[in-house]
């Protein structure tokens, strides 16, 4: 699975749009990036994945770059309750079960 | 959707006790469950992965012989951690994969283990 990197920590204010960037420089052509978030003291949450085009969903919208080295996970309009921890995950969609590996993620705080 | 369930979501227990841990996939089969320990401010790090009706597979450094995982059923899997001791204290998820495709994965809500 190919690397990500995230900056470790980001501010947003309550009703703003909050966008979380994620670089993987090395991702191959078959491979999708993912993104789930982790509330405190709970289990990871899918949010959404894609593997060129933009793809929006009810809980959020991810654009990723023509050239798919870089992406980011857009909250259109972030509340409190989306303050968590956020990973963007590169892996191929593979029809056999395999772990997913998080790294350390981004830690996103919705200010009131 | 998919749901995975954890339970206990706490448990405090005295050192050198076991503690048992279960995930179950509530409406569908998990042949795969996923096993990861997550201490403070740290990421997600897989301990094991559970195979329903064979031995897990460990990840290097994770012994066997402490952490036991039984996969016996479709729907169950369970970790219990043996002789327990202050630094097994952590949070423990576990996880399933539910379809071939999309997200595919869910996770069960975690269990805070302390040791005391």
């Amino acid at each position: 699975d190919a690397k990500t990197t995230q900056p470790p920590s980001m501010d947003c204010a309550e009703g703003r749009a909050a966008n979380l960037p994620c670089n993987h420089s090395t991702i191959s052509g078959n491979e999708y990036v993912y993104w789930y978030r982790q509330i405190h003291s709970q289990g990871p949450q899918y949010i959404i994945h894609g593997l060129k085009n933009n793809e929006t969903n009810e809980m959020a919208s991810l654009i990723i770059t023509e050239d798919r080295k870089s992406s980011t996970l857009i909250l259109p309009h972030a509340t409190l309750r989306d303050t968590a921890v956020y990973y963007c995950i590169v892996r191929v969609l593979s029809g056999s079960a395999r772990q997913l590996t998080f790294g350390s993620g981004t830690q996103l705080t919705v200010l009131p | 959707g998919a749901v995975v369930s954890q339970h206990p979501s706490r448990v405090i227990c005295k050192s050198g006790t076991s503690v048992k841990i279960e995930c179950r996939s509530l409406d569908f089969q998990a042949t795969t469950m996923f096993w990861y320990r997550q201490f403070p401010k740290q990421s997600l790090m897989l301990m094991a992965t559970s195979n329903e009706g064979s031995k897990a597979t460990y990840e290097q450094g994770v012994e066997k012989d402490k952490f036991l995982i039984n996969h016996a059923s479709l729907t169950l899997s369970t970790l219990t951690v043996t002789s327990a001791h202050p630094e097994d204290s952590s949070f423990y998820i576990c996880s399933a994969r539910t379809a071939p495709a999309q997200n595919g994965y869910t996770f069960g809500s975690g269990t805070r283990l302390t040791v005391v």
